[in-house]
């Protein structure tokens, strides 16, 4: 069975803290993503990622940063987490290209306080 | 920026009725998808749909991929509770490789009993 695992499935953080956000897939996928969702605003992607050490900018990069250092692993760093980046976080996984399935880890609920 | 509209963004009907849900764009697709997502999960797919006027069923669902790419359609029959959730559709660009798929903002479907 397919499998996209996000670290946590909640999280509360403090402002100004550096916040990790771990993906791992195991289905040897070449293409990575991290979106987050808001109410009335959909899916925005933030990065993602092709290849490893490969990283592209999505819609929404301001405030993020990413890691891809293995194939199966892809991390959300956020610099210095800020109260609007409270949000459900998503990662996913596909092969190339683009227009195959993508397969959506369960979501992490991130709130900044 | 390429956008995919979805419409309507909420619904709210009886078991039983039917429903469809839009997807359209100014811009050409070379596949879409639709995907559903329950409360605090990620999206599941559904479906692809890649030939312009290519038509899929699903069950009670039907799904339509318009003649020019640009737009598509989802239709339930005789709605059931469990068809409540956030439907989303999601376009992968034509000619743009290395893109992600663009994802339009869902219809939030809600079937009372």
């Amino acid at each position: 069975d397919v499998k996209v695992t996000q670290s946590s499935r909640y999280l509360v953080k403090r402002t100004g803290e550096k916040v990790f956000l771990e993906c791992v897939q195991d289905m040897d996928h070449e293409n990575m993503f991290w979106y987050r969702q808001d109410p009335g605003l959909g899916l925005r992607l933030i990065y993602f990622s092709y290849d490893v050490k490969m990283k592209e900018k999505g819609d929404i990069p301001e405030g993020y940063s990413v890691s891809r250092e293995k194939k199966e692993r892809f991390s959300l760093i956020l610099e210095s987490a800020s109260t609007n980046q409270t949000s459900m976080y998503l990662c996913a996984s596909s092969l190339v290209p683009v227009n195959t399935e993508a397969f959506f880890g369960q979501g992490t609920r991130l709130t900044v306080v | 920026t390429q956008l995919l509209e979805q419409s309507p963004q909420f619904l709210s009907i009886q078991e039983g009725e039917n429903l469809t849900v839009y997807c359209n764009s100014s811009s050409v697709f070379s596949s879409l998808q639709w995907y559903r997502q329950e409360p605090g999960e990620g999206p599941v797919l559904l479906v692809t749909v890649v030939t312009g006027g290519e038509v899929k069923k699903l069950k009670r669902l039907t799904f339509q991929f318009g003649d020019a790419r640009k737009d598509s359609s989802l239709h339930i029959t005789a709605a059931q509770t469990g068809d409540t959730g956030l439907y989303l559709c999601a376009g992968a660009p034509a000619n743009q490789a290395g893109t992600a798929l663009i994802f339009g903002k869902g219809t939030t479907l809600s079937v009372s009993s």
